[in-house]
């Protein structure tokens, strides 16, 4: 149990144009999602919390207009980045968590943004 | 304020035991998780101790002393597979994680 899923897995693109990661919970319902980011080397930098029906709470130095998340369902989030520049290049991980805030997050397997 | 380390890298051999160690300062605490992470992976849960103590699962064990600060993953047995990095983050008390910057577990054969 306890599966998460991310599409797409790896994407490259060009630079000024925006992406789109989707981020499922399978086999349950997700009550918060979690968005880190990850550059090589160094440990997952929590980009944003959403809660299913309500916006996102981002953290501080997170661009909310740059990084817009949709918590449309209990199983499926969204994370669209918009006018991706090179600088943008990143591992995007997302996280799920069901019950309550003690339960254990179950993080997706990851999208590689590659942007020239 | 709020800071958590562990060691940046870590030898071991195959078969062989080794301890990762994790130190934390935090007003508030609410358990502390560790994962592992493959190179190119997302990562994945390990065990998670919110009392003091040994929890062990397997080959893993977890260890807990919460007035330290400090909690260690005993690895028995290692095999080839376990070479990863190895996530410590605490639970504040906004129930946030908070992470470590992972320990590369190097294992020779």
């Amino acid at each position: 149990g306890a599966v998460v899923s991310q599409h797409p897995s790896r994407v490259i693109c060009k630079s000024g144009t925006s992406v789109k990661i989707e981020c499922r919970s399978l086999d349950f319902q997700a009550t918060t999602m979690f968005w880190y980011r990850q550059f090589p080397k160094q440990s997952l930098m929590l980009m944003a919390t959403s809660n299913e029906g309500s916006k996102a709470t981002y953290e501080q130095g997170v661009e909310k207009d740059k990084f817009l998340i949709n918590h449309a369902s209990l199983t499926l989030s969204t994370l669209t980045v918009t006018s991706a520049h090179p600088e943008d290049s990143s591992f995007y991980i997302c996280s799920a968590r069901y019950g309550s805030v003690r339960e254990t997050q179950y993080f997706g397997p990851g999208t590689r943004l590659l942007v020239l | 304020g709020q800071n958590i380390d562990q060691p940046t890298e870590m030898t071991a051999t195959e078969g062989a035991i080794v301890q990762i160690n994790c130190t934390y300062q935090t007003s508030g605490f609410n358990g502390l998780f560790w994962y592992q992470q493959h190179a190119g992976e997302a990562p994945t849960f390990l065990s998670y101790n919110v009392l003091d103590g040994l929890e062990e699962k397997g080959r893993f064990s977890s260890f807990l002393s919460r007035s330290k600060g400090y909690s260690y993953l005993l690895l028995k047995e290692l095999q080839m597979k376990d070479s990863a990095s190895y996530l410590c983050a605490f639970m504040d008390s906004n129930y946030q994680l908070i992470w470590g910057a992972g320990t590369k577990l190097i294992i020779k054969p």
